[in-house]
C-alpha cells in the first residue's frame, strides 16, 4: 500500500542546532515529494517540493531536502534552527501524477531559545 | 493574489445532522482537494475535484460528498454526522491534479 512514514514524532533542539527529519515512502510508482510546515495557529504551508531533476532541493526559510531514490527517502534538513522554526512538519507524497497527497503522521519540532 | 479561504472557521453539530463546508480556491487554480485531519495525525485525503468532476476519492464513506462550481470553488457535504467526524477539514487548491497544493486555514468541526 502507498504510505509515508516519518521517523520521529517529537524532536526537541536548542537554537543553532542542526536539524534532520526523516521521511520514507513506500514503493508505488513515480513520486512527487513535498514537505509542509504548520506553525502554531496557522495553516499548512509548503516548505519545498521535488518533482524531478536535482535531488537536492532548497525551500523557504533555509530548509532543504534530499531525494534518495534507492532508499525511498526524502529527508528534511536545516543547518541551524531558530526558535521560530517551532512547528509541526509533514512529509507528503503524490504517486503517479495523481491528485491524492498522502501525508506522514507529522513531526513536532520544539526549538528551545 | 488571494489564497485559499474556507468557511466557517468553527462549527458544532449534533450526531445525525448534516453539514456543508465551503472552500474558495486560489486564483488561477482549477483543482480542489479535501482532507480530514484528526488531532495528532496527518491529513487524510477525502476526494479531489478537477474542472467540476470528481477526480479521485479516498477511503471515506458515501455520506461524504462534494461539489465543484464553475468558478472552481467547492463544497464538502457530510450527512448523518458521527462523533468520529470531529476533526479539522482542510481544503487545498492547485493548478492541476498532480501539482503542489496550497491549503486553506481549515474548518474545525465538532460533533456532539
Amino acid at each position: 500500500a502507498q504510505s509515508v512514514s516519518q521517523h520521529n514524532h517529537h524532536v526537541i533542539l536548542s537554537e543553532a542546532a542542526s536539524l534532520e527529519l526523516g521521511c520514507n515512502y513506500s514503493y508505488g510508482g513515480t513520486v512527487n515529494l513535498f514537505w509542509y510546515v504548520q506553525y502554531p495557529g496557522q495553516h499548512l504551508q509548503l516548505l519545498l517540493k521535488y518533482f524531478s531533476g536535482d535531488p537536492l532541493v532548497k525551500g523557504i526559510k533555509g530548509f532543504e531536502a534530499e531525494f534518495i531514490k534507492s532508499k525511498f527517502s526524502f529527508n528534511l534538513r536545516k543547518p541551524s534552527v531558530q526558535w521560530s522554526d517551532t512547528a509541526e512538519y509533514f512529509c507528503a507524497v503524490i504517486y503517479n501524477q495523481g491528485g491524492k497527497l498522502i501525508f506522514g503522521q507529522g513531526t513536532e519540532l520544539s526549538v528551545k531559545p | 493574489e488571494t489564497g485559499v479561504t474556507q468557511s466557517p472557521t468553527h462549527l458544532i453539530k449534533t450526531r445525525g445532522q448534516q453539514v456543508t463546508l465551503r472552500c474558495s480556491s486560489q486564483s488561477g487554480h482549477n483543482t480542489v482537494s479535501w482532507y480530514q485531519q484528526a488531532l495528532g495525525q496527518g491529513p487524510q485525503f477525502i476526494f479531489q475535484y478537477y474542472r467540476e468532476e470528481e477526480n479521485g476519492r479516498g477511503n471515506f464513506p458515501p455520506r461524504f460528498s462534494g461539489l465543484q462550481f464553475p468558478n472552481y470553488s467547492s463544497e464538502l457535504n457530510v450527512n448523518a454526522l458521527e462523533l468520529d467526524d470531529s476533526a479539522l477539514y482542510l481544503c487545498a487548491s492547485s493548478f492541476e491534479p498532480g501539482g503542489e497544493q496550497y491549503f486553506g486555514p481549515g474548518t474545525r468541526l465538532t460533533v456532539t
